[in-house]
């Protein structure tokens, strides 16, 4: 039902730079609405990544970054570490629902 | 920095409502927007709504003949009711804050699994 998509799952050695791609529509990330990526670690909730396509909350390493173009989306991950494993979500706002949008979501693994 | 812990029983029957609510600790809840998220076991993030002080509600139109939303600012709380609850329901239900409606959500409660079974 997700109108976001997303990959099931990306993998990359400690060290390397992955990249996760969020592609929605003209009502959602098309219409300008911005894009926010969540980390969650099985078992805890969800945690504010990126916000507003590009922007780091407090105590986000600068190794996350977020960009957005068009239809779609992409959160990289670069100098990729054990602890970056995780599921990575996306959301937006979808004008035809009138409401928040959630990515199929993206398991990386670190090899 | 806002907290946010939901509340509510783990286990609804089917055909039953479901009822959770959320405390929120560290701000006011009379500002900012409220909502609903919910995950079911192995699968990925669904909106379910947001409320406003105002009374003001948007509930995903999958959802919304049974969802009902709003807002004790006596309590400084807010709460869900999902109607006619099926196992497809069976989720954990997690309560977050949004900025503004269009805003991404920055603050998460822990989480409360909730089981729809006889």
């Amino acid at each position: 039902q997700s109108v976001l998509t997303q990959p099931p799952s990306v993998s990359g050695a400690p060290g390397q730079r992955v990249t996760i791609s969020c592609t929605g529509n003209n009502f959602n990330i098309g219409a300008g609405y911005n894009v926010h990526w969540y980390q969650q670690v099985p078992g805890t909730a969800p945690k504010l990544l990126i916000y507003d396509d590009s922007s780091r909350p407090s105590g986000v390493p600068d190794r996350f970054s977020g960009s957005k173009s068009g239809t779609s989306a992409s959160l990289a991950i670069t100098g990729l570490q054990a602890e970056d494993e995780a599921d990575y979500y996306c959301q937006s706002y979808d004008s035809s629902l009138s409401g928040s949008v959630f990515g199929t979501g993206t398991q990386v693994t670190v090899l | 920095q806002v907290q946010l812990q939901e509340s509510g029983p783990g286990l609804v029957k089917p055909s039953e409502t479901l009822s959770l609510t959320c405390a929120v600790s560290g701000g006011s809840i009379s500002s900012d927007y409220w909502s609903w998220i919910r995950q079911p076991a192995g699968r990925g993030l669904e909106w379910i709504g947001r409320t406003y002080i105002s009374g003001s509600t948007n509930y995903n139109p999958s959802l919304k003949s049974r969802v009902t939303m709003s807002v004790d600012t006596s309590k400084n709380q807010f709460s869900l009711r999902l109607r006619t609850v099926t196992a497809a329901d069976a989720a954990v239900y997690y309560c977050a804050r949004g900025r503004s409606p269009h805003t991404s959500f920055d603050s998460w409660g822990q989480g409360t699994l909730v089981t729809v079974s006889s």
